[in-house]
């Protein structure tokens, strides 16, 4: 079965920084690799997404995210963060032609000033 | 960020009762979709629509039932309600691209069963 993993329930740091949020799925196939965000009290954004191409994605806000298929991987990184991206994270991937939008637990991410 | 809307935003309603949750979508999009977010089990699709003629269940559609009135109207019914399913439900949409789709999400309902 289709699954995305996301290692850490919570991640608190200081401004300044360095990110990264670990994000696995499961999945031997053509995979389709997204990571949302929702800030407090506010829907879900895409950050940015992995189709194919360039395994290293930027998006928005300073954000990218490397997909290492062997590793069944697609961290998110951001080498400085704010007090802004105070948020949580979610991995997602769709697996296969027709499959459906597959969301890990997700992350909180709490960024001291 | 107005191209999808929910309505209701917050909802309190009692066990047993009968809620109707809608979404409208301004995207011209033909996939809709609804999920329920709990905390710590990130979101969980519901159902699912590829046009107006296709309805599908998702993970977790015991207790929910969908109805596609048009193409940019895709609402949730609770026929009775349960304390359970208190939770924030998003609406999404996405375009007809198959897997390359990108979900647009609504700004959420949050409702409480009691």
């Amino acid at each position: 079965a289709q699954s995305v993993s996301q290692h850490n329930h919570h991640v608190i740091l200081s401004e300044a920084a360095s990110l990264e949020l670990g994000c696995n799925y499961s999945y031997g196939g053509t995979v389709n690799l997204f990571w949302y965000v929702q800030y407090p009290g506010q829907h879900l954004q895409l950050l940015l997404k992995y189709f194919s191409g360039d395994p290293l994605v930027k998006g928005i806000k300073g954000f990218e995210a490397e997909f290492i298929k062997s590793k069944f991987s697609f961290n998110l990184r951001k080498p400085s963060v704010q007090w802004s991206d105070t948020a949580e994270y979610f991995c997602a991937m769709i697996g296969g032609s027709q499959g459906n939008l597959i969301f890990g637990k997700g992350t909180k991410l709490s960024v001291k000033p | 960020d107005a191209d999808v809307t929910q309505t209701p935003r917050n909802r309190i309603t009692k066990t047993g009762k009968r809620i109707m949750l809608e979404c409208s979508q301004t995207k011209g999009h033909d996939r809709m979709y609804w999920y329920r977010q709990d905390p710590g089990l990130g979101l969980r699709l519901i159902y699912y629509s590829f046009d107006v003629k296709d309805i599908n269940k998702g993970e977790i559609s015991d207790g929910y039932s969908v109805s596609r009135q048009a193409q940019a109207k895709f609402s949730l019914s609770l026929e009775s309600a349960i304390p359970n399913q208190t939770a924030l439900y998003f609406c999404a949409t996405s375009d007809r691209q198959g897997a390359t789709d990108t979900q647009y999400f609504g700004p959420g309902t949050r409702l409480t069963v009691l």
